[in-house]
């Protein structure tokens, strides 16, 4: 399989705990980007690397959360001290940094909930 | 005002029938457009990217129309399988914008 993929699929944690995700985007692709999606919206941007850089992070990306890409290859996002709120489904999606193309293709997605 | 409205449907419609959703976008400095379509619980999964003159691809026919900031996804001959969340994106340097989708079942 060349896609996207991401771990664990689903993940029930307690609030307090944290929690850490990780996705591999498909290969020759060097941006990486992270979404949330919460019942009945869209996904919302939350940051995105470009190789290893870090290029944006979305102010919905507060100071418990951090994401790495550390060789530029897989990436990870944490979260500490979940709370009830930062249940959804985070997915993971990457795309070629070049100008003929920017279609972002979307990982599964890692759902989780917080009890 | 969200950066992307849709209409949140849902469009029930027959086996056959022909479907219009529609979009509209508030940022002028959008570069790119999509449509992915999204099953329940599922990934979005990109379902064509839309330009200004138009494009088709079977069944499925996208429009843009910039000075409007209107986007337009047709879908002729639907079938159960188009069944889904249809979801409305632009593309904000290099960040996706995402509508909350505009859901679509075709009964037979």
């Amino acid at each position: 399989d060349t896609g996207v993929s991401q771990n664990p699929r689903h993940k029930i944690t307690k609030r307090g705990q944290n929690v850490t995700f990780r996705c591999d985007p498909i290969s020759e692709h060097n941006r990486l980007y992270w979404y949330r999606q919460t019942l009945g919206q869209g996904p919302e941007f939350l940051t995105y690397f470009q190789n290893e850089a870090q290029l944006e992070k979305s102010r919905l990306l507060s100071d418990r959360f951090s994401a790495e890409r550390p060789k530029g290859s897989f990436s990870t996002l944490e979260i500490q001290r979940t709370e009830q709120g930062d249940s959804a489904m985070y997915l993971c999606a990457s795309s070629q940094d070049r100008a003929s193309t920017d279609t972002q293709y979307f990982g599964p997605g890692t759902r989780l909930t917080v009890l | 005002r969200k950066e992307v409205e849709q209409d949140p449907g849902p469009f029930n419609v027959p086996e056959g029938a022909t479907v219009a959703f529609n979009c509209t976008y508030s940022n002028s400095a959008s570069q790119s457009f999509f449509w992915y379509r999204q099953d329940c619980r599922k990934e979005p999964k990109l379902l064509m990217s839309v330009y200004s003159s138009g494009n088709e691809d079977g069944r499925f026919t996208a429009q843009l129309n910039r000075a409007s900031q209107y986007i337009s996804l047709l879908i002729r001959d639907s079938k159960l399988s188009d069944s889904a969340t249809y979801l409305c994106v632009v593309n904000v340097r290099n960040k996706l914008v995402f509508g909350a989708g505009t859901i679509l079942r075709v009964k037979s």
